[in-house]
This record gives structure tokens, C-alpha cells and sequence, in this order.
């Protein structure tokens, strides 16, 4: 029974690199999730996937960051030209299409921009 | 639009002691609630949940009531261990995402 992956687990840039950070869900959820959490704060929501459709974003995620879901498993997300406000855990969770849609966390991603 | 208050911490306590975090909400709808937990350097593990009002979620010795005449959902705990030192954190699901506390850091001394 594996989990959420997240690959890398930490990531050190420069400001102005492009970085990108991957997320492999439980294998039969449908439904992917990015979360950005700060220190001190709980996550905050970026964008979901419903199978292979990015179904919504939130205004947090600015033009540098996009996100990719493209056959409906694997998940990847990219900023470009970082900025050290970019700095934080960057969270992937998974759920299944029920009535609770419980979802189930990845380890995250920790990018420090210098 | 949907939110979450949880207790500040940090909150300190001596092995065995009872231990409640609070958490109150603000919702459209009938969202479901959770709380979840983060030990030190891994992510969120979901401790429990519960799905409509009155429901009680428990697990590892954890308890919480989904309270809705005061949209409340409190985590307790009789008597907890140091193994329970972590960031609580609560959550209620609407429109598909979870909306987070800010997390109580909870440190349980031996």
C-alpha cells in the first residue's frame, strides 16, 4: 500500500531559476491537490485535478506557477522565475470521488529560494 | 466564505495530562471536518474525521464532536504521550478543497 510521493523532498534555488516538483497519488484517486503551506501557518490551497481537467485555481497561484495533471496520475508543478516569497512546503494530496472525498497527504516538497 | 479558528499555541503539558485543542468554524453548507497531524519533519496525517453533525470521529485515543449549534469540532484526548507532540491542525472540506487552521503546536513532556 504506497502512498502520496513527492519528489524532490527539498529543493534549494537561486531567484529567477524555474523549478518543477512532482507528485504520484494513491493509485486509483482521481482527484489531486497542491497546497502551499508558510511556516507557522496551515496549508493553503493552490489548485486541484479531477483525473486529467485542472478544475480550479486559486488566486494565490500567479502566473509563474502552473500545474500539470496529464494522463490523470502523475501531477506536476512549476514555478518559473522564483522569488523568495516562493519559499515554503509545497503539499500534494489525493483523495477518491465519494461523499466525504478525504484526502490523504503527501510528505511535501520544501523549496528554499535564495 | 469558508474558514477555520483553532486555539494559539504553543501548548505545554506533563505525560498523562487531558489536552483540548479547540476549533470553530465558518461555513456554507455542510461541510465535513477534520483534524490532522504533523509530526516534525513529515506532512499531514489525517487522525480523524466526521461527515455530519453529532457525528463523533475518534482514533489513537483522540476524540472529536462535530458540533453544529456551535460550529465547533474540539479535539480531546485523555491522557496524552510524548509520542503526541506534533502540529494539530483543523480543517473543514467545501467546493472540493480543505480550508486550514493555523495549527497548534502541542508538546508533551515526559
Amino acid at each position: 500500500d504506497t502512498g502520496v510521493s513527492q519528489d524532490p523532498r527539498h529543493k534549494i534555488t537561486k531567484r529567477g531559476q524555474n523549478v518543477t516538483f512532482r507528485c504520484d497519488p494513491i493509485s486509483e484517486h482521481n482527484r489531486l491537490y497542491w497546497y502551499r503551506q508558510t511556516l507557522g501557518q496551515g496549508p493553503e490551497f493552490l489548485t486541484y485535478f479531477q483525473n486529467e481537467a485542472q478544475l480550479e485555481k486559486s488566486r494565490l497561484l500567479s502566473d509563474r506557477f502552473s500545474a500539470e495533471r496529464p494522463k490523470g496520475s502523475f501531477s506536476t508543478l512549476e514555478i518559473q522565475r522564483t522569488e523568495q516569497g516562493d519559499s515554503a512546503m509545497y503539499l500534494c494530496a489525493s483523495s477518491l470521488v465519494s461523499g466525504t472525498d478525504t484526502q490523504y497527504f503527501g510528505p511535501g516538497t520544501r523549496l528554499t529560494v535564495l | 466564505g469558508n474558514s477555520v479558528t483553532q486555539m494559539e499555541g504553543p501548548v505545554t503539558l506533563s505525560e498523562e495530562a487531558f489536552l483540548t485543542i479547540n476549533c470553530t468554524y465558518t461555513a456554507t453548507g455542510y461541510p465535513s471536518l477534520f483534524w490532522y497531524v504533523q509530526y516534525p519533519g513529515e506532512g499531514l496525517q489525517l487522525l480523524l474525521k466526521a461527515t455530519k453533525a453529532d457525528d463523533k470521529g475518534s482514533n489513537k485515543g483522540f476524540e472529536a464532536t462535530y458540533r453544529k449549534e456551535t460550529t465547533s469540532f474540539h479535539l480531546e484526548k485523555g491522557s496524552v504521550q510524548v509520542s503526541d507532540s506534533a502540529v494539530y491542525f483543523c480543517a473543514l472540506s467545501g467546493d472540493y478543497k480543505l480550508s486550514f487552521g493555523a495549527g497548534t503546536t502541542v508538546t508533551v513532556r515526559a
